[in-house]
């Protein structure tokens, strides 16, 4: 079956500008994830949903952060007013249910580079 | 505060040895860890788990061990073999939150297979 899928897989956006990455999870997963993976780094938790429902957003580098569900299937994750910091590998993953010991599954990212 | 250390960024095995990558935590509240298996351009893959009521978790040439007491862990691959060169990420949950904290993973350790 499909995995999970991220659009775009590459963005270059001038400083300042608004950038929106997609997430589709596996169908039927009710949790989905968000990461980040700056150069050099580990994989950085951003943000899950339970469903359409993201009950803690302290994850989340900034205000210019955001995300949301729909359906309880697509994501998106908007960056506002995008700075050269948040240049990184956005990761999304899903899973069957909301455990601490289900697998996660990830897609392949979305490279953002902010010049 | 980097709560899952992986302390070598790169190794290099020959084919057919054993290639043992470390992982060390500092949170004592993680019960459950897993590593991940990542090649360029794609997402990370689940490779193999252990829960924290277990010292040692076997799947065909993957074992994991872990130590509690020194929150150290261990993947060993034997054989190693060329597809299994790829940077190797260490993971840690704690389930108390039943999956809301996400993951927590270290920076990653790039397996070198040489023929």
């Amino acid at each position: 079956g499909a995995g999970v899928s991220q659009s775009p897989s590459n963005k270059v956006t001038e400083k300042g500008k608004d950038v929106e990455l997609r997430c589709d999870p596996i169908s039927g997963h009710t949790a989905l994830y968000w990461y980040r993976q700056s150069l050099g780094q580990g994989l950085e938790f951003l943000i899950y949903f339970q469903g359409n429902s993201a009950p803690d957003k302290s994850g989340l580098p900034s205000d210019r952060f955001s995300a949301e569900r729909t359906g309880g299937s697509v994501s998106t994750l908007t960056i506002q007013r995008t700075q050269q910091e948040d240049s990184a590998v956005y990761l999304c993953a899903s899973s069957p249910i909301l455990s601490g010991t289900d697998t996660q599954y990830f897609g392949p990212g979305t490279r953002l580079t902010v010049l | 505060d980097q709560q899952v250390k992986q302390n070598s960024p790169s190794l290099s095995v020959q084919e057919g040895r054993i290639s043992i990558l470390n992982c060390d935590y500092t949170n004592s509240m993680f019960d459950y860890f897993l590593w991940y298996k990542k090649y360029p351009a794609e997402g990370p893959t689940f490779l193999i788990s252990i829960s924290s009521i277990k010292d040692k978790n076997e799947d065909g040439r993957f074992t994991v061990f872990l130590n509690k007491s020194a929150k150290h862990l261990s993947l060993h691959i034997v054989p190693s073999q060329p597809g299994d060169s790829a940077v190797y990420f260490c993971a840690a949950s704690d389930t108390s939150g039943g999956g809301a904290d996400g993951l927590t993973f270290g920076k990653g350790t790039h397996l070198i297979i040489q023929p």
